[in-house]
């Protein structure tokens, strides 16, 4: 079983749309990555959590570390956010990160 | 804002022949990783080095893959003899304070 999951898999919204995306997992960790990866691109870092809810711009994620479970929103889409957004969990501190199998977004205009 | 910055950006090499990905990792991070991601696929833990030494490996990481900190600012990743199925983006990353993390933008190795 993978130890990190997403939902959806694949995502297709107008623009201007609220957007979910989802990760649980499975072990117990120390924090827990949200990254975007634009095709054939690099990984860029959007947020770390250990707790509670972060926000930056039109981001915002939150994760329950009871029920192991967080959430990335993306408030009013723009065809820029499209891109495979990709949740990992350190199980420690300095720890490599294990990594979900991402989410496909794409924003149609 | 601080980059990891990794070099070259694509590589093409000849099955059988060895390569060498070089990062740059932050300035003042201390722990270093290299992962891979085949296409289509998930990012995959290849092996982290800490102190000048491996720290932890993945099965990935077999004889042929090895690890190097020169001079104290170049990350290097060695494959002895590439294979095809080595092809695959490579990703450097770095960890400092706190444990934020920060990739690199990847290297894409295509073994002809």
């Amino acid at each position: 079983k993978n130890e990190v999951e997403q939902s959806p898999q694949n995502l297709t919204a107008q623009e201007g749309e609220f957007i979910t995306i989802n990760c649980s997992y499975s072990v117990g960790i120390s924090a827990l990555h949200w990254l975007q990866q634009h095709p054939g691109g690099g990984i860029v870092s959007l947020f770390m959590l250990s707790s509670g809810k972060k926000k930056h711009g039109r981001l915002i994620a939150t994760i329950n570390i009871q029920e192991k479970h967080s959430s990335l929103h993306i408030t009013a889409s723009h065809p820029r956010d499209s891109a495979v957004y990709i949740c990992a969990v350190a199980k420690a501190s300095y720890d490599k990160v294990i990594f979900g199998p991402g989410t496909s977004l794409s924003v149609i205009p | 804002e601080p980059e990891v910055t990794q070099t070259p950006s694509h590589q093409v090499t000849q099955m059988g022949q060895e390569v060498i990905l070089r990062c740059v990792p932050i300035s003042n991070h201390l722990y270093f990783y290299w992962y891979r991601q085949i296409l289509g696929q998930k990012v995959e833990f290849l092996v982290s080095f800490y102190n000048n030494e491996i720290s932890e490996k993945s099965e990935i990481f077999d004889d042929q893959f090895s690890v190097e900190r020169p001079d104290g600012s170049n990350f290097t990743l060695k494959i002895r003899s590439t294979k095809l199925e080595d092809s695959a983006m490579y990703f450097c990353a770095s960890s400092g304070t706190g444990g934020g993390y920060t990739f690199g933008s990847g290297t894409r190795l295509t073994v002809v």
